[in-house]
């Protein structure tokens, strides 16, 4: 929603690396935002953006293009427990915009 | 600690009633929010209020109605205007500019239309 475009599904196994892809309309961008939500779970904040380049938080990596509209999330050394689905959620103005999100499964 | 409180965790209504969602939060944040998830989607804004006493629209607004008279609380009404209600709410908080470290959640209410 909201020309917010995530992969629906992504499948990885554990250990390994996993790169999710966001774009979004860069009219009004003020930051972006990724979560991570479990089913019937509130969202809980991994990373926030506003200049180009790379946040590195642990396991958790994000970049940002502000020019291209682009950001991606990264995933290192994955665990069972990041099965769940990850919101890109561009800053337009003082509101966060959604995207559908993307619903990661990692497998053993 | 602080944090937002959501309450009920699950509510039911019947057909043509209004239901009341609550929201609190002790974090002394300016801004709060209303979002609406439905299966398979992502969040949609319903309300936002960036100070006491005013609130705007978000993008599906209509049959919905919220109040800001205190800082700490930002009630949520489901009127029975609203066509489709059934789904999970929540409520979240912010600083004016939402960063560094983002919006706060709460739980959530999933509310099922009987």
């Amino acid at each position: 929603g909201q020309n917010i475009d995530q992969p629906t599904e992504m499948t990885a196994t554990e250990g390994a690396i996993v790169q999710i892809n966001c774009t979004y309309q860069t009219s009004g961008f003020n930051g972006l935002f990724w979560y991570q939500q479990h089913a019937g779970e509130a969202p809980t904040f991994l990373s926030y953006n506003v200049l180009d380049g790379l946040e590195e938080k642990g396991r958790f990596s994000s970049f940002l293009s502000r020019s291209k509209g682009y950001s991606y999330l990264l995933l290192k050394e994955l665990q069972m427990k990041d099965s769940a689905s990850y919101l890109c959620a561009p800053q337009r103005g003082n509101k966060l915009v959604f995207g559908a999100g993307t619903i990661l499964r990692v497998k053993s | 600690d602080g944090g937002i409180t959501q309450s009920p965790k699950y509510l039911f209504r019947k057909e043509g009633q209004n239901v009341t969602l609550s929201c609190e939060q002790n974090l002394n944040h300016d801004a709060m929010y209303w979002y609406r998830q439905d299966p398979g989607q992502g969040l949609r804004l319903i309300y936002y209020s960036q100070i006491v006493n005013d609130f705007q629209k978000g993008d599906i607004a209509e049959g919905y109605s919220v109040s800001r008279e205190k800082k700490e609380s930002f009630p949520l009404t489901v009127t029975s205007a609203q066509k489709n209600p059934t789904a999970f709410y929540l409520c979240a908080s912010s600083t004016p500019r939402g960063a560094p470290g983002g919006y706060t959640f709460g739980s959530g209410t999933r509310l099922t239309v009987v």
